[in-house]
């Protein structure tokens, strides 16, 4: 299985910091990575697929980059309604795996 | 705009099977270039894929789960279901279903899972 791996595990950040979440992975998943956002007794929710496209409906705040082995969620202005876990997940190859989750909190 | 359901026993029994159903409103299981699958969590960690079944029947499974595993769908309910034998307790977790979709780019599918059902708990105790 490919193992995803993402840092840091949490962070404190207050509304309008620039944050930054990184992902990598085991092995080269090319482009074939989604990151995913879940509030507390939530579903998780898509915000970014193949790397960097932006789900539709999703703010253009959330940017994704990255491409092999290592990528990068990026929130450019954090808003309150951002503070949640966020997940990276490959689609590269089954079992899709998912990141342990990094959670972002208030400063 | 499509939504999911999942609906099943919130207790099983150690050694039990537990048996799950995805139920599929606001469009057809067996349109479009679409996987559905199963995720599991459990509580205050993180998801784990169970697997994932085409509406022609082709399924994924991981690895881990595979022996106890069964992903079939029912295109005449608009239903997927999951059945999960001989639980345990490490079996406890909200039960997701989410639909799989290929976005094709560059002439390959991309898969992501674009919209979750709510969850449901299963808890495993005698």
């Amino acid at each position: 299985d490919i193992q995803m791996t993402q840092s840091p595990s949490s962070l404190s950040a207050s509304v309008g910091d620039r944050v930054t979440i990184t992902c990598r992975a085991s092995q080269s998943i090319s482009s074939y990575l989604n990151w995913y956002q879940q509030k507390p007794g939530k579903a998780p929710k898509l915000l970014i697929y193949a790397a960097s496209s932006l789900q539709s409906g999703v703010p253009s705040r959330f940017s994704g980059s990255g491409s092999g082995t290592d990528f990068t969620l990026t929130i450019s202005s954090l808003q309150p309604e951002d503070f949640a876990t966020y997940y990276c997940q490959q689609s590269y190859i089954t079992p899709w795996t998912f990141g342990q989750g990094t959670k972002v909190d208030v400063k | 705009q499509v939504q999911l359901q999942e609906s099943g026993p919130g207790l099983v029994k150690p050694s039990q099977t537990l048996s799950l159903t995805c139920t599929v409103s606001g469009g057809s299981i067996s349109s479009g270039t679409y996987y559905w699958s199963w995720i599991r969590q459990p509580a205050g960690k993180g998801l784990e894929w169970i697997g994932r079944i085409y509406t022609s029947g082709s399924t994924n499974y991981n690895p881990s789960l595979k022996s106890r595993v069964t992903i079939s769908v029912d295109t005449s309910k608009n239903q997927v279901s999951l059945k999960l034998s001989s639980v345990t307790a490490a079996d406890t977790a909200v039960y997701y279903c989410a639909r799989d979709i290929g976005y094709q780019l560059s002439s390959y599918y991309h898969y992501c899972m674009d919209v979750w059902g709510q969850g449901t708990t299963v808890t495993v105790s005698s």
